[in-house]
């Protein structure tokens, strides 16, 4: 059973700072791997995902992705107190119907 | 565009009580979820449906039911609420052939 675990569980980093938060998996068949972001009392809503490995940028975020060593990373670039909220990571294995999420990073962006 | 409506927003129910929520998509979308997500925490699978009248168990089915009549709508079934179970139960779909889940604004259940 897949299971995913995110680090740090919380991070609080000033305006204007590289943020960057962590996800690994232990299943090595996943094929999808997602960020997920969850400002407070809202919906999640999904943020950027990647199938292969290597990097994806858009705009201020930046998926990561090392299948050998079971990891995948968000970095902000230049981050803003809107940024502020709960990310998620989710992985994929197996059908298109499950997605196994992480326990979250809950980032505070200070003015 | 389309939206995914949860009712109630808030529930509030006796412990041993029999609670249903509700989940409506206008997405046109296959296959529906519930999650559970305790305070501030990740997100746990109950049952998902991947078109009407389909039910499959999630890593948490134990004391819930669900239901899927219609393709726009799902709903959940707390058998006998408890208190340990006040979390926000999250609604959400995913379109055939895609993997992103798009995600209702959620229940918050609270047991007395």
């Amino acid at each position: 059973q897949q299971k995913v675990q995110q680090s740090p569980e919380s991070l609080i980093v000033p305006e204007g700072a590289m943020t960057s938060l962590n996800c690994t998996f232990s299943d090595s068949a996943s094929q999808y791997f997602a960020w997920y972001r969850q400002h407070s009392g809202k919906a999640p809503k999904a943020l950027m995902s990647i199938f292969s490995n290597g990097e994806k940028e858009e705009g201020r975020f930046t998926i990561h992705l090392n299948k050998a060593s079971l990891h995948f990373s968000l970095h902000i670039r230049d981050s803003q107190p809107s940024d502020s909220a709960l990310y998620l990571c989710a992985a994929l294995s197996g059908s298109f119907n499950k997605l196994t999420f992480g326990a979250g990073t809950r980032l505070a962006v200070c003015p | 565009g389309g939206i995914i409506t949860q009712t109630p927003k808030f529930l509030i129910g006796q412990e041993g009580q029999k609670l249903t929520l509700k989940c409506q998509q206008n997405f046109n979308h296959d296959t529906m979820y519930w999650y559970r997500q305790d305070s501030g925490k990740g997100l746990r699978l109950i049952y998902y449906s991947i078109t009407e009248n389909d039910l499959q168990k999630g890593d948490l089915s134990e004391g819930y039911d669900a239901s899927r009549e219609k393709k726009s709508s799902f709903s959940l079934t707390v058998t006998s609420a408890q208190k340990n179970e006040m979390a926000v139960f999250l609604c959400a779909s995913r379109p055939g052939g895609a993997r992103e889940q798009y995600f209702g604004p959620g229940t918050r259940l609270t047991v007395l």
